[in-house]
């Protein structure tokens, strides 16, 4: 597609429910991330992807955190057991090389944990 | 890992006056962008510049690798420019890790 495109843009869960983000990044792209945004801070990185490779998961916050991206193209980022802490903007962005050179980023998902 | 700081944290600007924002960072990079955050939360990539300076239209931005900052400038402001301007810094670490780390943010008003 012509840009990086997350679902649902909104999700309202109540603690307890797990949870699945989606992001479709920009066809072709090797390397795909995903960061956290809580209100009024700067995105924190959570993990990293190349190709279908996983080389970085050390921002994931807890084990309840899983993100996977199977055949190299969309990923999935997975929420279990959902804490109110666990409420923010999910934020995806990918890059045409491995590495983060000039990353582009999707709209985010809010996520709101009740 | 790597510390960005950047000021001044709040910037209101009358329309049409210029400015100048700033980013530390703690380590060596050999990754720098910058990004504005619009109202609507859209991050837009304004500059891919780990040292020297760019220029595109009203904005301009310039690394100084060996002395750990980035400046971005801009010119003739217009309230379209208001939002959130985030840098964001990072090293390959050789481990396969690309994390990019992101500021606290600048936040830009531009009043008419």
């Amino acid at each position: 597609g012509a840009g990086v495109s997350q679902s649902p843009r909104y999700k309202v869960a109540k603690r307890g429910q797990d949870v699945a983000l989606r992001c479709d990044p920009i066809s072709g792209h090797v390397s795909l991330f995903w960061y956290q945004q809580a209100l009024g801070q700067g995105p924190e990185f959570l993990t990293y992807f190349q190709n279908e490779a996983q080389l970085d998961k050390s921002g994931l916050p807890s084990d309840r955190f899983f993100a996977e991206r199977p055949e190299g193209s969309v990923s999935t980022l997975k929420i279990q057991r959902t804490q109110q802490e666990d409420s923010a903007v999910y934020l995806c962005a990918s890059s045409k090389t491995s590495g983060a050179n000039v990353l582009t980023f999707g709209a985010g998902s809010r996520l709101t944990v009740l | 890992g790597i510390q960005v700081e950047q000021s001044p944290p709040d910037l209101i600007l009358q329309e049409g006056a210029n400015s100048t924002l700033r980013c530390n960072f703690s380590d060596s990079v050999n990754n720098l962008q910058w990004f504005h955050q619009n109202p609507w939360g859209q991050l837009i990539n304004l500059f891919y510049i780990p040292s020297g300076t760019k220029q595109n239209g009203r904005l301009s931005a310039t690394t100084v690798a060996t002395e750990r900052y980035s400046l971005l400038y801009i010119s003739s402001s217009q309230t379209t420019d208001s939002g959130v301007y985030f840098c964001a810094g990072g090293a390959y670490s050789g481990a396969g890790s690309y994390q990019l780390t992101f500021g606290k943010g600048t936040k830009l008003s531009v009043i008419p």
